[in-house]
């Protein structure tokens, strides 16, 4: 139990289209999902919290309009990272939290970006 | 604010030693911890985590970790490692009135045969 997919897993785009990645639960509900970024060889970076038919809350620092966060079902949650820049290329990972959990978040197999 | 230190970047060990990651954190009351394990281009898989009760915890894989408060430190370990082990290792920290957490900087196993 407790699954978590992502897709794509891998994907490449030309600078300046937009990308939307999905992240779903698979087989639990999820009030709250995260995504995160990784560059390599470095931590998680905790880029917004996203709650089911709320706005996402980002951190510090992390553009709203560039990383787009939609969040329309309790299995669910999109980011778009819009007008793609080389610089965006990351690993980006999403997690969820189980309605009946607690603190205890199930991470994703994660996306490779890369921006051409 | 919570912070999590993970103080080695990489260790390499052989098949069949003893493991220990360690793991300070910062954070004013009893904390949640959590270890997690990530493979090359993987998302990271939950080895254990405590939230209260014993300080010694079990995970999966035959790993183990002990929450000692007065060192706050949440040390991994493993009797016994397999090649299998290598990966990257992350302890993070979580408080009780947020759903966040907050991710070591991580330590890279590498496990010579």
């Amino acid at each position: 139990g407790a699954v978590v997919s992502q897709h794509p897993s891998r994907v490449i785009c030309k600078s300046g289209t937009s990308v939307k990645i999905e992240c779903r639960s698979l087989d639990f509900q999820a009030t709250t999902m995260f995504w995160y970024r990784q560059f390599p060889k470095k931590s998680l970076m905790l880029m917004a919290t996203s709650n089911e038919g709320s706005k996402a809350t980002y951190e510090q620092g992390v553009e709203k309009d560039k990383f787009l966060i939609n969040h329309a079902s309790l299995t669910l949650s999109t980011l778009t990272v819009t007008s793609a820049h080389p610089e965006d290329s990351s690993f980006y990972i999403c997690s969820a939290r189980d309605l009946k959990g607690y603190n205890e978040q199930f991470f994703g197999p994660g996306t490779r970006l890369t921006v051409l | 604010a919570q912070s999590v230190t993970q103080p080695d970047i990489h260790i390499t060990v052989s098949e069949g030693a003893s493991l220990e990651l360690r793991c300070n954190y910062s954070y004013g009351a009893t904390p949640y911890l959590f270890w997690y394990v990530q493979s090359p281009g993987q998302g990271l898989q939950l080895l254990l985590k405590y939230f209260s009760g014993d300080t010694l915890v079990q995970g999966i894989k035959g790993f183990e970790a002990e929450f000692k408060r007065s060192q706050s430190s949440f040390n991994l370990r493993k009797p016994s490692v397999h090649w299998s082990d290598a990966a990257e290792y992350f302890c993070a920290v979580g408080a009780d009135n947020t759903d966040k957490l907050i991710f070591g900087t991580g330590t890279r196993l590498q496990v010579f045969p």
